[in-house]
């Protein structure tokens, strides 16, 4: 058990919905990621977030946002949901914000957009 | 734009080592990351590199040179549970890209 929560599990969806994922980071970990991995793109980094602030940004679609919230918990929104959006999201937390902080990764939601 | 090249598939025998490679591509360099997936599980951090040299880290370590784009990852006496993708991941300014994983499968 890594220390990061992500919920739910599993989210079955129909095309145009719009869903949210909540990840909860280790205790102390101020940075959150959030990742996308299908099995035609692999593992892709979407966003980073450190102490409620955008960090870093990857491959992230305009459909999708993201935000950190006070407590450091944060929510990843997916809308305008397509087909292809169906993939496992992970969410990851570290201590710090650079680059070569060690990050432990949640086990995922599994999105069906159907 | 950034390309990260690792090989699809590997396959070893339990006690042996093997070094399995990564190239890349990149135009602001941050340093690169090596992950461990098992099937239907998390990726966890194995290693991380920003200069040039090898890390050593138990039974694994990691090599970089940035000059040439090139990295690997060493595992020695290799155990059944090693069986896993390996995932090179390159941290570029405000972006991290990663290869698409080579799965290395050990046999008894």
């Amino acid at each position: 058990d890594s220390g990061v929560t992500q919920t739910p599990k599993h989210l079955i969806t129909a095309t145009g919905q719009r869903v949210t994922l909540r990840c909860s980071p280790r205790s102390g970990d101020l940075s959150v990621y959030w990742y996308q991995q299908s099995l035609d793109q692999g593992l892709q980094f979407l966003i980073q977030y450190y102490n409620g602030e955008e960090r870093a940004k990857g491959n992230i679609l305009e459909r999708f946002s993201a935000q950190q919230f006070p407590d450091l918990h944060s929510e990843l929104n997916l809308s305008s949901l397509e087909l292809g959006d169906s993939a496992l999201y992970f969410c990851a937390s570290s201590v710090g914000g650079g680059p070569s902080t060690e990050a432990f990764f949640g086990q995922g939601t599994r999105l069906t957009v159907v | 734009g950034q390309n990260i090249d690792q090989p699809t598939e590997m396959t070893a025998t339990e006690g042996a080592i093997v070094q399995i490679n990564c190239t890349y591509q990149t135009s602001g360099f941050n340093g690169l990351f090596w992950y461990q997936q098992h099937a239907g599980e998390a990726p966890t951090f194995l290693s991380y590199n920003v200069l040039d040299g090898l890390e050593e880290k138990g039974r694994f370590s990691s090599f970089l040179s940035r000059s040439k784009g090139y990295s690997y990852l060493l595992l020695k006496e290799l155990q059944m549970k090693d069986s896993a993708s390996y995932l090179c991941a390159v941290r570029d300014n405000n972006d991290m890209r990663f290869g698409a994983g080579t799965r290395l499968t050990v046999k008894p």
